[in-house]
C-alpha cells in the first residue's frame, strides 16, 4: 500500500516556541492530506487539511505546507503550548477518498 | 460537532473467545466507516472499509474471517474479533465519514483497548 512516513519520531520544544513536524509520502497520486493530533488513549483529532492543488493552508496557530515536488508535508504550530503535547500523524488519501493512510507519527513534548 | 462513539472502551477476554466492538455515529449518518488498529507507539493501520449495506473491503493481510465487520445501518458498524489470541491485543479505532459533509472528512471514535489473556 501507500507509504506515508515521518522524519522525526520525537520532538521536544520549549513552551512559546514554534514547532515544525515533517512528513514524507510516496504516492504521487495522493490528493488530500490531513494532520491529526492524538492524545494518549484517545482517538485522533482533526487539526488541518490541505488539497493537492494548494501548497499552504493556515488555521488557528497551525499552518500546513505541501511540497508536491518532493512529496513532503509539514505542520507548523506557532507559540506551542503544553496542551499541544501529543502524537501527531499525517494521513493521505487518493482522489476518491476511499482510504486513509497514516504516517508513523511524531511525539511532540512541550517543556514549560 | 460530529461525534463517534465506541463500545466498549476497554475489554479483556480469554484466548479463544470472540469480542464485538461497536462504532456509532451519534449525530450524523455514515455510509462509510473505517476500522483501524494501533499497536503501542505505532501508527494507525487501516484494517477495512465498511460500507452500509454491503460487504466490507479488507486491506491486504487482514483476515476477513477473523475480523468480521457488519455495517447494518447508517449509524452503526461492528467489528468482531473471532477466536482472539494475545497477538490480537491492540487499540482498535473506528472512524466515520459524514454522508452529507464534504469529502475527505472523517471523525474518529475514542478507541477500544482489547487485551487478550
Amino acid at each position: 500500500g501507500e507509504s506515508v512516513g515521518l522524519h522525526l519520531p520525537t520532538l521536544s520544544v520549549q513552551e512559546g516556541d514554534n514547532s515544525i513536524i515533517n512528513c514524507a509520502y510516496s504516492n504521487s497520486a495522493s490528493d488530500y492530506f490531513i494532520w491529526y493530533k492524538q492524545e494518549s488513549g484517545k482517538g485522533p483529532q482533526f487539526i488541518i487539511d490541505i488539497r493537492s492543488n494548494m501548497d499552504k493552508r493556515q488555521g488557528q496557530r497551525v499552518t500546513v505546507l505541501l511540497n508536491k515536488t518532493v512529496k513532503h508535508l509539514s505542520l507548523q504550530i506557532a507559540a506551542t503550548q503544553p496542551g499541544d503535547s501529543a502524537v501527531y500523524f499525517c494521513a493521505e488519501t487518493p482522489y476518491n477518498f476511499n482510504k486513509f493512510y497514516f504516517g508513523s507519527g511524531t511525539k511532540l513534548n512541550v517543556k514549560p | 460537532g460530529a461525534v463517534v462513539s465506541q463500545h466498549p472502551s476497554r475489554v479483556i477476554c480469554k484466548s479463544g473467545t470472540s469480542v464485538k466492538i461497536e462504532c456509532r455515529s451519534l449525530d450524523f449518518q455514515a455510509t462509510t466507516m473505517f476500522w483501524y488498529r494501533q499497536f503501542p507507539k505505532q501508527s494507525l493501520m487501516l484494517m477495512a472499509t465498511s460500507n452500509e449495506g454491503s460487504k466490507a473491503t479488507y486491506e491486504q493481510g487482514v483476515e476477513k474471517d477473523k475480523f468480521l465487520i457488519n455495517h447494518a445501518s447508517l449509524t452503526l458498524s461492528t467489528l468482531t474479533v473471532t477466536s482472539a489470541h494475545p497477538e490480537d491485543s491492540s487499540f482498535y479505532i473506528c472512524s466515520a465519514r459524514d454522508r452529507l459533509a464534504g469529502v475527505g472528512q472523517q471523525y474518529f471514535g475514542p478507541g477500544t483497548r482489547l487485551t487478550v489473556t
